[in-house]
C-alpha cells in the first residue's frame, strides 16, 4: 500500500515568515501534484511536478521534487494572510490508477 | 468554462437512510473521481468513472456506489447511512490528460445524525 506523509501537519506562523511543508513517500511517483484547499471548497490545483530534480515556481511559492522521484517540497516566501489553508500532495503511482493523497499541512497565517 | 457543480451543498440525514449526490464535470471531461474528506482520515478516494465505466475502486463498503451518465454527470449513492459517513464528500473531474490532474467541486457536506 503506498502512503504518503505530510509534514508538518499544523503551521501557524506570522505574517513574512517563510516555510517549508515536506511530502515523502517509500515509493516512487510517475508525477506529483500540491493542491490548496479553502475552508468550504474543494482543493485547487496548483502545481504538477513531473521530472525528478524539477523545481517550478508559483510567484512566492517554490515546488519541488526530489531527485529519487519519491519526495516533494512546497516552500511559501514572506507569508502572506491569503495563504492560509490546508495544503496537500498527491501522487501519481502508475497510469490509469487512482492519485493517492496525503493528509495535509493545514497552515495558519496571522498579521 | 464553468467549474465542477456539485448539489446539494449540504445535507441532513438520519441513520439508516439512504442518500443521493449529485456531480455535473467541466465541460469536455470524461473523467469523475468522487471522494469522502474527514478531519480524521483526509482525503479518501471513493470511486472513479469514465466514459459510464467504473475505472477505479477505493477501499469502501458497497453501501458506496456511482454511476455515470452518458454526458458525463455523475451521481453517488450510500445507503443505510451510518453516523461515521458524516464528511465531506467532494467531486472530481479530469481531462484525458497525462498526469490525473484533479480540479475539484466545492463538495456536499453530509451530517448523518
Amino acid at each position: 500500500t503506498q502512503l504518503l506523509e505530510q509534514s508538518p501537519q499544523f503551521l501557524s506562523i506570522q505574517e513574512g515568515e517563510n516555510l517549508t511543508v515536506y511530502c515523502n513517500s517509500s515509493s516512487v511517483f510517475s508525477s506529483l501534484q500540491w493542491y490548496r484547499q479553502e475552508p468550504g471548497e474543494g482543493p485547487v490545483l496548483l502545481v504538477t511536478v513531473v521530472t525528478g530534480g524539477e523545481v517550478k515556481k508559483l510567484k512566492r511559492l517554490t515546488f519541488q521534487f526530489g531527485d529519487a522521484r519519491k519526495d516533494s517540497s512546497l516552500h511559501i516566501t514572506a507569508a502572506q494572510t491569503g495563504d492560509t489553508g490546508l495544503y496537500l500532495c498527491a501522487g501519481d503511482y502508475q497510469a490509469g490508477t487512482a492519485l493517492i493523497f496525503g493528509k495535509g499541512t493545514t497552515l495558519s497565517v496571522s498579521s | 468554462k464553468a467549474g465542477v457543480t456539485q448539489t446539494p451543498r449540504y445535507l441532513i440525514k438520519t441513520r439508516g437512510q439512504q442518500v443521493t449526490l449529485s456531480c455535473s464535470p467541466i465541460s469536455g471531461h470524461r473523467s469523475v473521481s468522487w471522494y469522502q474528506q474527514t478531519p480524521g482520515q483526509g482525503l479518501q478516494f471513493l470511486f472513479e468513472y469514465f466514459s459510464e465505466t467504473q475505472r477505479n475502486k477505493g477501499n469502501f463498503p458497497g453501501r458506496f456506489s456511482g454511476r455515470q451518465f452518458s454526458n458525463s454527470r455523475s451521481e453517488m449513492n450510500v445507503s443505510t447511512l451510518e453516523l461515521g459517513d458524516s464528511a465531506l464528500y467532494l467531486c472530481a473531474s479530469s481531462s484525458f490528460g497525462p498526469y490525473n490532474e484533479q480540479f475539484f467541486g466545492p463538495g456536499t457536506r453530509l451530517t448523518v445524525l
